[in-house]
Protein backbone atom coordinates (compact mmCIF):
# COMPACT_ATOMS: atom_id res chain seq x y z
CA UNK A 1 0.00 0.00 0.00
CA UNK A 2 1.38 2.84 -0.92
CA UNK A 3 0.62 6.45 0.37
CA UNK A 4 -0.05 10.25 -1.10
CA UNK A 5 2.53 10.73 -3.45
CA UNK A 6 3.61 14.45 -5.10
CA UNK A 7 5.25 15.27 -8.21
CA UNK A 8 7.62 17.19 -8.61
CA UNK A 9 9.29 17.13 -5.56
CA UNK A 10 11.08 20.56 -6.27
CA UNK A 11 10.61 23.29 -8.92
CA UNK A 12 12.02 26.20 -9.31
CA UNK A 13 10.94 28.43 -11.82
CA UNK A 14 11.16 32.44 -12.90
CA UNK A 15 8.44 34.77 -12.15
CA UNK A 16 5.83 34.96 -15.24
CA UNK A 17 6.04 31.19 -15.83
CA UNK A 18 3.44 28.77 -15.15
CA UNK A 19 3.89 25.22 -13.38
CA UNK A 20 1.70 22.04 -12.70
CA UNK A 21 1.95 19.94 -10.14
CA UNK A 22 0.65 16.27 -9.68
CA UNK A 23 -0.91 14.27 -6.58
CA UNK A 24 -1.72 10.67 -6.57
CA UNK A 25 -3.87 10.06 -3.48
CA UNK A 26 -4.50 6.89 -1.48
CA UNK A 27 -5.99 4.57 -3.83
CA UNK A 28 -9.76 4.38 -3.23
CA UNK A 29 -9.79 7.93 -1.44
CA UNK A 30 -12.45 9.61 -2.80
CA UNK A 31 -11.75 13.08 -1.45
CA UNK A 32 -8.56 15.15 -2.35
CA UNK A 33 -7.34 18.48 -0.31
CA UNK A 34 -4.44 20.75 -1.55
CA UNK A 35 -3.18 23.11 1.20
CA UNK A 36 -0.13 25.86 0.32
CA UNK A 37 2.51 26.15 3.59
CA UNK A 38 4.48 28.97 3.42
CA UNK A 39 7.84 29.39 5.62
CA UNK A 40 7.77 29.22 9.32
CA UNK A 41 3.37 28.78 8.94
CA UNK A 42 1.29 26.27 9.32
CA UNK A 43 -0.80 24.96 6.09
CA UNK A 44 -3.59 27.15 4.59
CA UNK A 45 -6.70 24.96 2.71
CA UNK A 46 -6.47 25.25 -0.95
CA UNK A 47 -9.23 23.50 -2.34
CA UNK A 48 -10.59 19.84 -2.18
CA UNK A 49 -12.59 17.45 -4.49
CA UNK A 50 -15.10 15.05 -3.66
CA UNK A 51 -14.37 12.55 -6.60
CA UNK A 52 -14.29 14.67 -9.32
CA UNK A 53 -16.10 17.60 -8.08
CA UNK A 54 -13.84 20.43 -6.84
CA UNK A 55 -16.62 21.44 -3.92
CA UNK A 56 -14.52 24.13 -2.40
CA UNK A 57 -12.07 26.77 -3.07
CA UNK A 58 -10.30 29.22 -0.26
CA UNK A 59 -10.12 32.09 -0.96
CA UNK A 60 -6.67 31.89 -1.56
CA UNK A 61 -6.88 30.45 -4.79
CA UNK A 62 -6.74 33.50 -6.83
CA UNK A 63 -8.02 33.32 -10.77
CA UNK A 64 -3.76 32.50 -11.58
CA UNK A 65 -4.34 28.96 -9.92
CA UNK A 66 -6.59 25.97 -11.19
CA UNK A 67 -7.19 22.69 -9.67
CA UNK A 68 -8.63 19.57 -11.56
CA UNK A 69 -9.25 15.87 -10.52
CA UNK A 70 -10.70 14.76 -14.24
CA UNK A 71 -11.38 11.03 -13.44
CA UNK A 72 -11.26 11.23 -9.61
CA UNK A 73 -8.24 9.99 -9.25
CA UNK A 74 -5.00 11.82 -9.14
CA UNK A 75 -4.95 15.78 -9.35
CA UNK A 76 -3.23 18.72 -10.17
CA UNK A 77 -2.23 22.05 -9.60
CA UNK A 78 -1.12 25.08 -11.88
CA UNK A 79 -0.61 28.09 -11.11
CA UNK A 80 -0.06 30.43 -14.03
CA UNK A 81 2.33 34.01 -13.95
CA UNK A 82 4.05 32.60 -11.29
CA UNK A 83 4.32 35.51 -8.54
CA UNK A 84 7.54 35.64 -6.18
CA UNK A 85 4.62 35.61 -3.27
CA UNK A 86 3.22 31.66 -4.98
CA UNK A 87 7.02 30.28 -3.37
CA UNK A 88 5.54 27.58 -0.89
CA UNK A 89 5.53 24.05 -0.16
CA UNK A 90 2.18 22.70 -1.64
CA UNK A 91 0.53 19.81 -0.17
CA UNK A 92 -1.91 17.22 -1.10
CA UNK A 93 -4.04 14.92 1.30
CA UNK A 94 -6.45 12.63 0.53
CA UNK A 95 -9.03 10.60 2.73
CA UNK A 96 -11.49 7.89 2.34
CA UNK A 97 -15.05 7.33 2.18
CA UNK A 98 -17.09 7.26 5.56
CA UNK A 99 -16.57 8.23 8.70
CA UNK A 100 -13.22 8.87 8.70
CA UNK A 101 -13.36 11.98 6.52
CA UNK A 102 -11.90 13.55 9.60
CA UNK A 103 -8.42 11.89 8.93
CA UNK A 104 -6.48 13.34 6.08
CA UNK A 105 -3.39 11.23 4.55
CA UNK A 106 -0.48 13.64 3.37
CA UNK A 107 2.39 13.60 0.61
CA UNK A 108 5.52 14.96 1.16
CA UNK A 109 5.00 18.11 -0.52
CA UNK A 110 6.02 20.03 -3.78
CA UNK A 111 8.62 22.85 -2.83
CA UNK A 112 7.89 25.75 -5.41
CA UNK A 113 10.59 28.34 -5.55
CA UNK A 114 9.91 31.57 -7.87
CA UNK A 115 13.00 33.62 -8.98
CA UNK B 1 -14.51 31.24 12.11
CA UNK B 2 -12.45 28.12 13.71
CA UNK B 3 -8.77 29.40 14.85
CA UNK B 4 -6.00 27.58 16.56
CA UNK B 5 -3.31 29.14 18.75
CA UNK B 6 0.21 27.18 19.57
CA UNK B 7 2.11 29.21 22.67
CA UNK B 8 5.60 29.07 21.51
CA UNK B 9 6.92 28.54 18.12
CA UNK B 10 9.72 27.25 20.23
CA UNK B 11 10.17 24.55 22.37
CA UNK B 12 13.64 22.98 23.74
CA UNK B 13 13.96 20.22 26.04
CA UNK B 14 16.62 17.98 27.36
CA UNK B 15 16.48 14.24 25.97
CA UNK B 16 13.94 12.30 28.33
CA UNK B 17 12.17 15.24 29.99
CA UNK B 18 8.90 15.97 29.80
CA UNK B 19 7.55 17.64 26.39
CA UNK B 20 4.31 19.90 26.58
CA UNK B 21 3.45 21.42 23.73
CA UNK B 22 0.10 23.56 23.62
CA UNK B 23 -2.68 24.15 21.62
CA UNK B 24 -5.77 26.21 21.98
CA UNK B 25 -8.78 26.11 19.60
CA UNK B 26 -11.49 28.73 19.49
CA UNK B 27 -14.80 27.55 19.12
CA UNK B 28 -17.74 27.06 21.68
CA UNK B 29 -18.07 23.58 19.95
CA UNK B 30 -15.90 21.18 20.06
CA UNK B 31 -14.28 20.78 16.80
CA UNK B 32 -12.41 17.53 15.22
CA UNK B 33 -8.65 18.19 17.10
CA UNK B 34 -5.70 16.57 15.70
CA UNK B 35 -1.88 17.10 16.05
CA UNK B 36 0.61 16.25 13.38
CA UNK B 37 4.65 15.99 13.19
CA UNK B 38 6.40 17.29 10.15
CA UNK B 39 9.88 16.29 9.62
CA UNK B 40 12.56 18.44 7.50
CA UNK B 41 11.39 18.35 3.86
CA UNK B 42 8.48 16.01 4.20
CA UNK B 43 4.92 16.00 4.38
CA UNK B 44 2.71 15.74 7.78
CA UNK B 45 2.03 12.58 9.95
CA UNK B 46 -1.07 12.17 11.95
CA UNK B 47 0.38 11.66 15.67
CA UNK B 48 -2.98 11.87 17.25
CA UNK B 49 -6.75 12.70 16.56
CA UNK B 50 -9.82 13.85 19.06
CA UNK B 51 -13.20 12.77 17.61
CA UNK B 52 -15.45 12.14 20.11
CA UNK B 53 -14.75 9.38 22.11
CA UNK B 54 -12.01 9.75 25.22
CA UNK B 55 -10.53 13.02 26.22
CA UNK B 56 -7.75 11.43 27.08
CA UNK B 57 -5.46 10.00 23.32
CA UNK B 58 -2.74 7.88 22.86
CA UNK B 59 -1.03 8.24 19.43
CA UNK B 60 1.96 7.31 18.22
CA UNK B 61 5.77 7.59 19.35
CA UNK B 62 4.05 7.84 23.01
CA UNK B 63 2.55 11.13 22.32
CA UNK B 64 -1.06 11.74 24.23
CA UNK B 65 -2.98 14.57 24.29
CA UNK B 66 -6.21 15.53 26.21
CA UNK B 67 -8.79 17.11 25.61
CA UNK B 68 -10.33 19.77 27.96
CA UNK B 69 -13.39 21.23 26.90
CA UNK B 70 -13.37 23.98 29.80
CA UNK B 71 -9.96 25.13 28.99
CA UNK B 72 -10.75 24.97 25.01
CA UNK B 73 -7.44 23.36 24.85
CA UNK B 74 -5.56 20.09 23.13
CA UNK B 75 -2.19 19.81 24.38
CA UNK B 76 0.45 17.35 22.99
CA UNK B 77 2.43 15.84 26.10
CA UNK B 78 4.96 13.21 26.36
CA UNK B 79 6.84 11.30 29.31
CA UNK B 80 10.63 11.55 27.63
CA UNK B 81 11.77 13.36 25.11
CA UNK B 82 14.25 11.17 22.94
CA UNK B 83 16.57 13.17 19.70
CA UNK B 84 14.17 11.70 17.08
CA UNK B 85 11.14 14.00 18.42
CA UNK B 86 13.00 16.95 17.16
CA UNK B 87 10.64 17.97 14.63
CA UNK B 88 8.01 20.89 13.52
CA UNK B 89 4.46 20.10 15.36
CA UNK B 90 1.15 21.71 14.03
CA UNK B 91 -2.59 21.38 15.73
CA UNK B 92 -5.12 21.30 13.66
CA UNK B 93 -9.30 21.64 14.14
CA UNK B 94 -11.70 20.21 11.68
CA UNK B 95 -15.78 21.76 11.97
CA UNK B 96 -17.69 19.28 12.92
CA UNK B 97 -20.46 21.26 11.02
CA UNK B 98 -18.34 21.94 8.21
CA UNK B 99 -18.91 18.91 5.50
CA UNK B 100 -15.75 20.16 3.72
CA UNK B 101 -13.57 18.52 6.97
CA UNK B 102 -11.07 21.29 6.22
CA UNK B 103 -7.98 21.08 8.61
CA UNK B 104 -7.31 24.78 10.07
CA UNK B 105 -3.96 24.51 11.29
CA UNK B 106 -2.15 26.56 13.89
CA UNK B 107 1.32 28.19 13.13
CA UNK B 108 3.36 25.42 14.39
CA UNK B 109 5.81 24.50 17.47
CA UNK B 110 9.79 23.60 16.56
CA UNK B 111 10.32 20.76 19.37
CA UNK B 112 14.54 20.91 20.10
CA UNK B 113 15.95 17.76 21.64
CA UNK B 114 18.98 18.63 23.95
CA UNK B 115 21.29 15.62 24.55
Amino acid sequence: DTGVSQDPRHKITKRGQNVTFRCDPISEHNRLYWYRQTLGQGPEFLTYFQNEAQLEKSRLLSDRFSAERPKGSFSTLEIQRTEQGDSAMYLCASSPRGSSYNEQFFGPGTRLTVL
Amino acid sequence: AQSVTQLGSHVSVSEGALVLLRCNYSSSVPPYLFWYVQYPNQGLQLLLKYTSAATLVKGINGFEAEFKKSETSFHLTKPSAHMSDAAEYFCAVSDRADSSYKLIFGSGTRLLVRP
